[in-house]
């Protein structure tokens, strides 16, 4: 089964640039969620999707963010223009809608913004 | 605001050893409490909790919730160099709008 598959892997870019993170959530499911992992701050949720609707958005850090869900089967985090505070592994995840489902991970992004 | 603290941050052990690790929570509207581990790339899940007193059990791993300490334990007997990873815990809150607050992790090193 294939599993919850983001694009790119590594994105290295300099600042003030615009950064487009992909994510393909697995088949079936209806929840999709965007998290940050770094350091300092362990693994952030940054927006989360219910059939391809926002719900929130509130950990969304400034403006320069934002992310769409045109259909089920493709997201999109994006950031511009890019800081290099914005440094850190981006995590895409889904679920079956509802409580008590768990999320499947998908590998990351691990973005660098010099 | 959701609350999830892990302890300890970090844990060195040698194989063989037995671990605890632990999660408290400040949540409102909880729904479950959930474990994963992470090894380089993607957390994987292992644990979903519900219900308080109920051991889930999976090889050497086990895991309980106490909803009323709001607390969970996750302990790895005999364990190995495999097991060398971040664990996460993470409670989810909410109802129609169900979500994920996750803790710190605690970092576990097992030497050979």
């Amino acid at each position: 089964d294939a599993g919850v598959i983001q694009s790119p892997r590594h994105e290295v870019t300099e600042m003030g640039q615009e950064v487009t993170l992909r994510c393909k959530p697995i088949s079936g499911h209806n929840s999709l969620f965007w998290y940050r992992q770094t350091m300092m701050r362990g693994l952030e949720l940054l927006i989360y999707f219910n059939n391809n609707v926002p719900i929130d958005d509130s950990g969304m850090p400034e403006d320069r963010f934002s992310a769409k869900m045109p259909n089920a089967s493709f997201s999109t985090l994006k950031i511009q223009p890019s800081e290099p505070r914005d440094s850190a592994v981006y995590f895409c995840a889904s679920s079956f809608q509802g409580a008590n489902q768990p999320q499947h991970f998908g590998d990351g992004t691990r973005l660098s913004i010099l | 605001e959701d609350k999830v603290v892990q302890s300890p941050l970090s844990l060195v052990v040698h194989e063989g050893d037995t671990v605890t690790l632990n999660c408290s929570y400040e949540v409102t509207n909880f729904r479950s409490l959930l474990w994963y581990k992470q090894e380089k790339k993607a957390p994987t899940f292992l644990f979903m909790l519900t219900s308080s007193g109920i051991e889930k059990k999976s090889g050497r791993l086990s895991s309980i919730l106490d909803k009323k300490e709001l607390f969970s334990i996750l302990n790895i007997t005999a364990t190995q160099t495999g097991d060398s990873a971040i664990y996460l815990c993470a409670v989810g809150s909410g109802g129609s709008n169900y979500k994920l607050t996750f803790g710190k992790g605690t970092l576990l090193t097992v030497n050979p």
